[in-house]
Parts: structure tokens; sequence; C-alpha cells
């Protein structure tokens, strides 16, 4: 078990791009959360998996966010037509089911749209 | 107001000191509380958990929780430089156990 990682760590987009990220959790937890953190800022919530459902969307998560969870294994997170504001780490967490005991998050996706 | 708040900081404490860090919240109905540290450019790094009102341990940390007043804290005993980071507390709410509100964190700095 090597955690939950992160693919790519960083990526550079000019702006109207789409891009996508990939996220593999931890095998044993069958929660995968999308969280979205800018510089000064804690995360913020955008959305969570339970295996391949996703239960709950932020309103953060406009028309342009897409994240999916096939076979409740990996997960991808697409922006379409990217924007500056887009510009963040795009952080992937898992847990055990009900997230009692908390996250384990992976090393991010730092995203720049130039 | 926001769900969760902290104090931004920096807190600067000597090599061997107490650290305090607090957070409160706004849900009185929150139910489970998080400390994370987060080291510059990294992501954020589980410390500990705490649900009932009081005091939790775990070595060097102290998770304090009191419900009546919205109040959690974390003491760093015998602070080490290693230790400097940015922490944030994070709060479930609403009785939704699926996602966290985060505080911005409050950056410390351990100086030898």
């Amino acid at each position: 078990d090597t955690g939950v990682s992160q693919n790519p760590r960083h990526k550079i987009t000019k702006r109207g791009q789409n891009v996508t990220f990939r996220c593999d959790p931890i095998s044993e937890h069958n929660r995968l959360y999308w969280y979205r953190q800018t510089l000064g800022q804690g995360p913020e919530f955008l959305t969570y998996f339970q295996n391949e459902a996703q239960l709950e969307k932020s309103r953060l998560l406009s028309d342009r966010f897409s994240a999916e969870r096939p076979k409740g294994s990996f997960s991808t997170l697409e922006i379409q037509r990217t924007e500056q504001g887009d510009s963040a780490m795009y952080l992937c967490a898992s847990s055990y089911p009900g997230g009692d005991y908390g996250y384990t998050f992976g090393s991010g996706t730092r995203l720049t749209v130039v | 107001q926001k769900e969760v708040e902290q104090n931004s900081g920096p807190l600067s404490v000597p090599e061997g000191a107490i650290a305090s860090l607090n957070c409160t919240y706004s849900d009185r109905g929150s139910q489970s509380f998080f400390w994370y540290r987060q080291y510059s450019g990294k992501s954020p790094e589980l410390i500990m958990f705490i649900y009932s009102n009081g005091d939790k341990e775990d070595g060097r940390f102290t998770a304090q929780l009191n419900k009546a007043s919205q109040y959690v804290s974390l003491l760093i005993r015998d602070s080490q430089p290693s230790d400097s980071a940015t922490y944030l507390c994070a709060v479930n709410m609403r009785g939704n156990f699926n996602k966290f509100y985060f505080g911005s964190g409050t950056k410390l700095n351990v100086k030898p």
C-alpha cells in the first residue's frame, strides 16, 4: 500500500484548455474525496464517491467540472474550458466508510492556468 | 461567519515550549474534529481526531474539545523545529460525516 497517488503532480495549461487529473486511493478505502486548496486557505470540498457512486457535489463544482470513479477504483477529475480562477491545488483523499478516522490525502495536483 | 475559524498566525514559539493552536466552529451539532499538519508545498497529514469533550493525548500532541464553547484546540509539547508547519482544523457539519470544513490554518514557527 503506497498511499493515495495523484497524477500529474503539476499541470500548466492555457486558459480554455481541458485538463484531467487522476487519483488512485488506498485499496481498502471505499470513500474517495476531491478537495481544492488555494494559497492561504484550507481545502474546500468538491465531491465524494462511495465506491463508484458520486453521492455529493459542492456548489463549487460548476458545469465545467466533472468527476468519475468507474468500477469504484481510481477517480478522474476533469475541468473543461479552464479559467485562471481554477488555478489551485487539487487534493484527492480516501477513507474508510464514514470518514470517522479522517482522510488520507494524496500529494495533490497543482494546476496553473496561464 | 466562516464555518471554521483559525488565527492565521504566524505563531512563533521557542524550541521546547508548548504551542497552543485554537479553532472555533459554527455548527453546534458538529461531532467529529480533526487536526492536520501541512508543510509548505505538501498535502495535509492527519495528526489527531477527537469526538468527545475533554482532552485526548497522543505523544507530544493533545487535542482539547469543548462543545459548549464550540472550541477545539491542539497543544504541542516540547515543540521542535520540525513542527514548523501550518495546522488545519477540520470539522464535520450538519450531521454530514462525508465531508469536512477546514479552517484556513495557523502557521506555526518553532525557533531553534
